[in-house]
Formats: structure tokens, sequence, C-alpha cells
């Protein structure tokens, strides 16, 4: 089963407009990433959080990290279409071992 | 920089043939990964690689065999293809083990097997 699950599944929003998606996981993480991935293209980092942070931000995005609940969030804020793509959270346990699980993503669409 | 690159991008089997879709990466990372992303399914991981002569499973190794005999190249082989391996296939590659740093991803293999 996946580490990460993003919520909601699909969402679609005005241009100018901000985009929230959550990511919820199960078990103690070091990290957790958000990746962009637009249609029939491979995935693009945005931006990785440690899980001794709470919040970051690059540019128009901003992600948080809640710990307790086990849970992040990716805000795009002013939205473009350009920004249309699907979003995924990814999570790297801190019990050993190597493996970057991946959810489901959020399909985003942004309406000119 | 090519970064992560796939080969090939299309490919049609048919049920019981082999093949090998080969992956590389020309930024000396020592991290590599194999996932395949079905609709709603997100990535799953499949094979990694933390160095080179160095692999483990993923989620979902069965029918899938991996080899790292350099740092460059980690190509994944299905040794008997099924209907249930059609699939877009992503190859990943990072600087350090495991996700401490971004993953760079190539552009996928879409494969259908018939």
């Amino acid at each position: 089963s996946q580490q990460g699950e993003e919520d909601p599944q699909a969402l679609s929003i005005q241009e100018g407009e901000n985009a929230t998606m959550n990511c919820s996981y199960k078990t103690s993480i070091n990290n957790l990433q958000w990746y962009r991935q637009n249609s029939g293209r491979g995935l693009v980092h945005l931006i990785l959080i440690r899980s001794n942070e709470r919040e970051k931000h690059s540019g128009r995005l901003r992600v948080t990290l809640d710990t307790s609940k086990k849970s992040s969030s990716l805000l795009i804020t002013a939205s473009r279409a350009a920004d249309t793509a699907s979003y995924f959270c990814a999570t790297k346990g801190n019990t050993g071992g190597f493996k970057t699980i991946f959810g489901a993503g959020t399909r985003l669409f942004v309406k000119a | 920089n090519a970064g992560v690159t796939q080969t090939p991008k299309f490919q049609v089997l048919k049920t019981g043939q082999s093949m090998t879709l080969q992956c590389a990466q020309d930024m000396n990372h020592e991290y590599m990964s194999w996932y395949r992303q079905d609709p709603g399914m997100g990535l799953r991981l499949i094979h990694y690689s933390v160095g080179a002569g160095i692999t483990d499973q993923g989620e979902v190794p069965n029918g899938y065999n991996v080899s790292r005999s350099t740092t460059e190249d980690f190509p994944l082989r299905l040794l008997s293809a099924a209907p249930s391996q059609t699939s877009v296939y992503f190859c990943a590659s990072s600087y350090s083990r495991g996700g401490e740093t971004e993953a760079f991803f190539g552009q996928g293999t879409r494969l259908t097997v018939v």
C-alpha cells in the first residue's frame, strides 16, 4: 500500500485562485517531497521539507508539514493555466532503508 | 547535460516476450529507481539501487529483474511479459540514497502488452 495519499483526487479552479492539496502518510518520515507531472511527462521536483521543518516557501508554492497529524499541504497561490498538472507527494521513512514512496496524486485543472 | 534518459519511449510486446527497458543518467548519481504508473495508482516502486552492484526490491518487484553494473546504467528486465505489466515506466535518480535530495525523472516508457 502507498505511504502517501493526496486529497482531493481532482481540483478545478479559476486562474488567479489559490489551490490547496493535502497529503497524509502512515509512518514516521525523514522528509516529504512534492512533485509535479505534466500530462505524458516525467515528474519534476518542486520542494522538499524535512521532518524538523514546519513550513517552506518557493516562489508561489507554500508547503506545510504537521508530523503529529502525519500530513502535509501544498498551496499554490495566484494559480495560472500553466499550473495544470498532477501533483504528488513522496515520503521517505526514517526507519532505515532507502525507499521513496509516492501517493496517487491530485489532478489540478486551472481554467483560464 | 542529458539528465535521465529512458529508451524506448514506446513499446508493444506480446504476452510471454521479454525485453529490457534502458535507463541511463549522466549526473553521477548514487541512487536509481524504477517506478510504474497506472491510472489512479500514482507511482509504485519496482526496484531500486543505492550504488553499482547493489539492488533491492520495492513495492511491486514480481516479474521484473534489475542489475547495476555501472553507476550510469540501471536496466529493467521483463522476463515474460504479461498484460498486467501494461503501464508507464519511469526511471529516477538522485544524488543521495533514498530521498534526502530531489529525484530526477526520465520521460517514461509507455509499455503495452497484448
